[in-house]
């Protein structure tokens, strides 16, 4: 079993719609993050958060620490937004990442 | 540029062959990881250091499989008499303790 669940494994949609994608994890963790990943690219971090909400730009990310569970949004989506986002976090006690097997976005112009 | 950086992006190799990657992490970042990622599939942990120390190792690393850090900066991963089932892109990633974690591009690995 991973310790790391994403939902949806893919995903596409139309520009301009509201996009989330769901990550919940089993472990008690000290941080979570939300990584992308190109076709044939590096994967970037987006955001780490412990708590509450992150904002950057168009991309909004939520953890709620009781449910094990967090959310990245995008809003107003573009094509250039088509990627694998992927969710990882570091349990309180260890000190690896463990990673989610990623959602893959395509955003239809 | 000041981020993670692979070498080689790519490698061919023969099945029986031994390779070595090399990672050159953020300089003051004291962890580094290296993972390896498969086509459609998430990053799977392979093991990490902190500063020149490897503190943990995943059951996936054979005793084919061996990584250093000897001072503390560059590592390098190792792989002898390949196999087929070692191809894939070999990740190397650097942080603070508890810190935002950084990516390198990747080193590909083709096993023939």
């Amino acid at each position: 079993k991973n310790e790391v669940e994403q939902s949806p494994q893919n995903l596409t949609a139309q520009e301009g719609e509201f996009i989330t994608i769901n990550c919940s994890y089993s472990v008690g963790i000290s941080a979570l993050h939300w990584l992308q990943q190109h076709p044939g690219g590096g994967i970037v971090s987006l955001f780490m958060l412990s708590s509450g909400k992150k904002k950057h730009g168009r991309l909004i990310a939520t953890i709620n620490i009781q449910e094990k569970h967090s959310s990245l949004h995008i809003t107003a989506s573009h094509p250039r937004d088509s990627a694998v986002y992927i969710c990882a976090v570091i349990p309180g006690t260890g000190n690896q990442f463990y990673f989610g097997t990623g959602t893959s976005l395509t955003v239809i112009p | 540029d000041t981020g993670v950086s692979q070498d080689p992006r790519h490698k061919i190799t023969k099945r029986g062959q031994n390779v070595t990657f090399r990672c050159d992490p953020i300089s003051e970042h004291n962890r580094l990881y290296w993972y390896r990622q498969t086509l459609g599939q998430g990053p799977e942990f392979l093991t990490y250091f902190q500063n020149e120390a490897q503190l943990e190792k995943s059951r996936l690393l054979s005793d084919r499989f061996s990584a250093e850090r000897p001072k503390g900066s560059f590592s390098t991963l190792e792989i002898q008499r390949t196999e087929q089932g070692d191809s894939a892109m070999y990740l190397c990633a650097s942080s603070l303790v508890q810190g935002e974690l950084f990516f390198g591009e990747g080193s590909r690995l083709t096993v023939l």
